[in-house]
């Protein structure tokens, strides 16, 4: 079956730092893929998507590129501040198949 | 653009009794999730729901629970009788179906506390 399979957290860094968060699918076929990310008492919010290989989708200062050779889907920020500070998921979904699949979730916490 | 809407924000109440929770997805998509989340499973789909329709209520975890979506505004999760087990946050999730690649938009989700 399809799945994802995230970097185990909790995550620490200082403000400025780089943030890297590892995520690789298994899945039959070519999926599009997600990260959502969760705030502090909110629900999931998406980040950013890419839908076929070689994509990257990007937003607030988040990247992630679709890699088909090696099924991965990381997730980096070149410079983080404290409101980067929530729980990120990695998920897959396909055209035909509306349900997503979802990562474990990161959680990270940034300190000023 | 309102967003997806769930009710309450929190609920607490004892063991046994009935819980009803209540989401009103974005208006013009039709597909709904229902998701249920805790620190030891993570994020679970329920049951989702297309054209007001259930199609897939795989991971509604047991008789207690039941899904409903009268019409294209509103769905509800019950449980009766609820268990201290079912504490978790309960997400409702919508989305459009038929434009490809279209992503799920959560609730604030709601906290239920079954003492």
């Amino acid at each position: 079956g399809n799945s994802v399979t995230q970097m185990e957290g909790p995550v620490t860094l200082s403000e400025e730092a780089f943030l890297t968060i590892n995520c690789t699918y298994t899945a039959t076929g070519y999926p599009s893929l997600f990260w959502y990310v969760q705030y502090p008492g909110e629900g999931l919010q998406l980040l950013l998507k890419a839908t076929k290989a070689d994509d990257k989708g990007s937003n607030k200062g988040f990247e992630a590129t679709y890699r088909k050779e090696t099924t991965s889907f990381h997730l980096e920020k070149g410079s983080v501040q404290v409101s980067d500070s929530a729980v990120y998921f990695c998920a897959l979904s396909f055209s035909n198949d509306y349900k997503l699949s979802f990562g474990a979730g990161t959680t990270v916490t940034v300190r000023a | 653009d309102a967003g997806v809407i769930q009710s309450p924000r929190h609920e607490v109440t004892e063991m046994g009794q009935e819980v009803t929770l209540r989401c009103k997805p974005i208006s013009g998509h039709n597909s709904l999730f229902w998701y249920r989340q805790t620190m030891m499973r993570g994020l679970e789909l329920l049951i989702y729901f297309n054209n007001n329709v259930p199609i897939d209520d795989s991971g509604m975890p047991e008789d207690r629970f039941s899904a409903k979506m009268p019409n294209a505004s509103f769905s509800t999760l019950k449980i009766q009788p609820s268990e201290p087990r079912d504490s978790a946050v309960y997400f409702c999730a919508s989305s459009l179906q038929g434009a490809r690649n279209q992503p799920q938009h959560f609730g604030d989700g709601t906290r239920l506390s079954i003492l």
